[in-house]
Formats: C-alpha cells, sequence, structure tokens
C-alpha cells in the first residue's frame, strides 16, 4: 500500500513560470508535511513543511498548498529558475510515527 | 555549525559480505535516522536512535542494524549484502524522540553498489 502518492513524475517548465507538484495521503494521523529537494549527488534538504493547522505557507518564492478533507498537499514553486532543477520529494510523519514516507520523486527542469 | 557528515562516500561490495557506514551527526542533534534510497525512487526508513537506542524500524530485515555513540554519531551495518542492497544510504539527525516530526538535516549519503 503506498501512503504517499506524488505526481507528476516529471515536470518541465520555463524559467520564470510556476511549477507545481502534488501529493495525496491516505493515513489521517499524519500531522507534518515536509517537502524536500535532492540535487543530484546531495542527500535531500528541507525546502518547506507545512502542519495540518493551516491551509497554506509560504516561504520566498515557494508555497505549500495543504487540503486536510481531500488529504492533498502541493508544492508551488514560483518564479521557477533553472537553479530549481532538482528532485523534489514530499514526506508525511506524525502521530506516533518515529519516521518520514516519501513519495517517489519528480524531476523538475527549468528551461532558460 | 557543521551539518550531517557520511563516510565512506562511495563503496564496492560483492555480495555475501558486510559493509558499515558511518555518520557524525549536526551538533546538537540527538537523534539519527537511517535511510535508504534506491535509484529513481523516494528515501525509505530503516530506522532510527534516539540517545543511543533503536527507537523505531521499519520494514527492513535483521541483517540490517546500527549503533549510536554517547556523541551521538552513528553507524549502520549491513550484513550478507545482497545486490538489491545496492542503494544510497543517508543519515538524517534532528532532536527529540519523534525525530521525524522535527525537521532532518539529511547527509549526503553514500552511495554503495554490490557486485
Amino acid at each position: 500500500q503506498q501512503q504517499v502518492k506524488q505526481s507528476p513524475q516529471s515536470l518541465i517548465v520555463q524559467k520564470g513560470g510556476i511549477s507545481i507538484i502534488n501529493c495525496a495521503y491516505e493515513n489521517t494521523a499524519f500531522d507534518y508535511f515536509p517537502w524536500y529537494q535532492q540535487f543530484p549527488g546531495k542527500g535531500p534538504a528541507l525546502l518547506i513543511a507545512i502542519r495540518p493547522d493551516v491551509s497554506e505557507k509560504k516561504e520566498g518564492r515557494f508555497t505549500i498548498s495543504f487540503n486536510k478533507s481531500a488529504k492533498q498537499f502541493s508544492l508551488h514553486i514560483m518564479d521557477s529558475q533553472p537553479g530549481d532543477s532538482a528532485t523534489y520529494f514530499c514526506a508525511v510523519g506524525g502521530g506516533s510515527n518515529y519516521k518520514l514516507t516519501f513519495g517517489k520523486g519528480t524531476l523538475l527542469t527549468v528551461n532558460p | 555549525e557543521t551539518g550531517v557528515t557520511q563516510s565512506p562516500t562511495h563503496l564496492i561490495k560483492t555480495r555475501g559480505q558486510q559493509v558499515t557506514l558511518r555518520c557524525s551527526s549536526q551538533s546538537g542533534h540527538n537523534t539519527v535516522s537511517w535511510y535508504q534510497q534506491a535509484l529513481g525512487q523516494g528515501p525509505q526508513f530503516i530506522f532510527q536512535y534516539y540517545r543511543e537506542e533503536e527507537n523505531g524500524r521499519g520494514n527492513f530485515p535483521p541483517r540490517f542494524s546500527g549503533l549510536q555513540f554517547p556523541n551521538y554519531s552513528s553507524e549502520l551495518n549491513v550484513n550478507a549484502l545482497e545486490l538489491d542492497d545496492s542503494a544510497l544510504y543517508l543519515c538524517a539527525s534532528t532532536t527529540g524522540l519523534r525525530g521525524a516530526n522535527y525537521g532532518y538535516t539529511f547527509g549526503s549519503g553514500t552511495r554503495l553498489t554490490v557486485v
């Protein structure tokens, strides 16, 4: 059973455009929803995270939108830049969990 | 303040051998978790150590074991290596019993190839 479903698998965006990546989860006990960014040869780096008591969180060009009733959350990257080209992972955690469960990742390519 | 350091960066082992991977956690962090990331996949939780005790384990067989030392550094040991163990092994540190909820700092990983 896949607890976190991430889409799309890959995404190509023009410089200055908006990148949108979506995640859906199943277990309502989760209460921590981070997004990680991973460059080749590096470990994942925490980009932004949200708790379910808010529906949106913005940090610079990165925004998480959270829909508790639909059990979905998404990452929006505004004014996408070539330097944003990386693999993005959503994850879920919290409740009695000691771990993060990751999605399968989205390879984002931002063309100049 | 240093980040999470892992060694070695790359390793090639033969099927059936044993391997030890090492991790130095970020200063001030007392929780260490290990993840396995297969090519093209998201990281999968192996186990977590909090103050030198394992307090969470994922769906990995007992031949995956670990240690956390008093300085909160950690080791991941894998016995009887199988070809499917080839992956990037990530160490992540944070604080608190339920470490995942407080934001991990990941290392750059050890790329293990089993031949």
